[in-house]
């Protein structure tokens, strides 16, 4: 069984520093791996997917990483904003199912 | 292209009322789920159905959760009775088949709180 871990459950920082979020995985065998962004209350935003055959995909100041070989992937949001607070999960994709983690609940500080 | 639509956004209940959720899915997509996520935690899957068919429901609370898909397109979720339990975010996604390498799209959810 797939479990997913996000570390750590909440974070705070000032604006303009950089946020890095961690995620792993127990089973190496996905299809792909997809960060989405959360705001309360509200359904899912997604924001990167990476495919298993990847090492990074990036999108303006957001940048994730996988290394399926260890079960991990980070995402990077450069110079964060007052806007970028939200909770982010991250879900891999296996055969039948797609598996997510319990989130991490980021406040950026104006 | 249309995203999945979900209705309604909220809804507040007693507990022992019903309540309903409805969800369309991307034009085409043959497969439709249906998330629990309760506050603090990340998205659980009661059920899966491939056109009106039902992959996966091993996660449904029976006794009080039913879905149907009758028509393969549109798809809704019922709770009766409610419980405080069940207050949640009912999240909706669709895709075009099933199996790993298809990507799911969510609606925006629908937010429940029973009291």
């Amino acid at each position: 069984k797939q479990e997913v871990t996000q570390i750590p459950a909440a974070l705070s920082v000032p604006e303009g520093e950089n946020l890095v979020l961690n995620c792993s995985f127990t089973d190496s065998a996905i299809y792909n791996l997809q960060w989405f962004r959360q705001d309360p209350g509200k359904g899912l935003t997604s924001l990167l997917l990476i495919q298993s055959s990847q090492r990074e995909q990036t999108s303006g100041r957001l940048n994730a990483s996988l290394d399926k070989s260890s079960g991990r992937s980070t995402l990077y949001i450069a110079a964060s904003q007052p806007g970028d607070s939200a909770t982010y999960l991250c879900a891999v994709q296996g055969d039948y199912k797609l598996s997510f983690g319990a989130g991490t609940t980021v406040t950026v500080r104006a | 292209e249309a995203g999945v639509a979900q209705s309604p956004r909220y809804k507040i209940i007693e507990k022992r009322q019903s309540v309903a959720f409805w969800c369309n899915p991307i034009s085409g997509h043959a497969t439709l789920y249906w998330y629990q996520q309760i506050l603090g935690q990340g998205p659980k899957l009661l059920i899966q159905f491939q056109n009106n068919g039902v992959v996966d429901d091993s996660q449904l609370p029976k006794d009080r959760f039913s879905a149907e898909r009758l028509k393969g397109v549109d798809s809704t979720l019922k709770i009766q009775p409610a419980k405080l339990e069940d207050s949640a975010v009912y999240l909706c996604a669709s895709s075009a088949g099933t199996g790993g390498s298809n990507t799911q799209y969510f609606g925006p959810g629908t937010r429940l709180t029973v009291l």
